[in-house]
């Protein structure tokens, strides 16, 4: 069975950093390029980075670029999101999926 | 961006009936590849999003098959044939052919 579990997420103040895992089972991590897509409270979904097989090739909503960095560990098979700078935009539920399969998400909220 | 813009944003059904949710492009969602990646997910209330229809209108493993997608280019559709309980939530079409990929602000389906 395929899973996709994230955790890290907790209430951060604004202008601080956090640090997402998504650990993956039941498939073969290092054959799919992942994402993390964001769902703010109450609002639609939103794509918010997206890292190719190897993690060679990485591509981001321009909001977040310079300050969310997407990477992978094959070896793992985990899917991290580092996010640094964060605002209070950022608060959202963030989900790591393949698109195919998504996991339950993690809230995020940024606030003072 | 490429914007999608999904009608109607809410539908009203009873148990037995077909419906028909719209997906309209900014632009066309062809690559250069010759796929057309546009996806439709179901979102039940306080769920993840679920794959149901990839590629326009390949049917994802599992999915009952009164789900069934159809289009091109810019003009997308998904189709339920007897709408079921289980089927209420609010549906997204995303595109992956054109970074930042995007979602459509979503259709929430009711029981009337």
């Amino acid at each position: 069975e395929v899973q996709l579990v994230e955790s890290g997420g907790v209430l951060v103040q604004p202008g601080r950093s956090m640090k997402l895992s998504c650990a993956a089972s039941g498939f073969t991590f290092s054959s799919f390029p992942m994402a993390w897509v964001r769902q703010a409270p109450t609002k639609g979904l939103e794509w918010v980075a997206t890292i190719s097989t190897s993690g060679g090739s990485t591509y981001y909503r321009d909001s977040v670029k310079g300050r969310f960095t997407i990477s992978r560990d094959n070896a793992k098979s985990t899917l991290y999101l580092q996010m640094d700078s964060l605002r209070s935009e950022d608060t959202a539920t963030y989900y790591c999926t393949t698109w195919a399969h998504w996991g339950q998400g993690v809230m995020v909220t940024v606030s003072s | 961006d490429v914007v999608l813009t999904q009608t109607p944003p809410t539908l009203s059904a009873t148990i037995g009936q077909s419906v028909s949710i719209s997906c309209r492009s900014s632009q066309s969602l062809l690559h250069s590849n010759g796929n057309t990646y546009l996806n439709w997910l179901l979102q039940r209330p306080g769920q993840p999003p679920q794959l149901l229809i990839y590629l326009v209108s390949r049917l994802e493993s599992g999915v009952p098959n009164r789900f069934s997608g159809s289009g091109s280019g810019t003009d997308f559709t998904l189709k339920i044939s007897g709408v079921e309980a289980e089927d209420l939530g609010v549906y997204y079409c995303v595109q992956s052919t054109h970074a930042p990929y995007t979602f459509g602000a979503g259709t929430k389906l009711e029981l009337k």
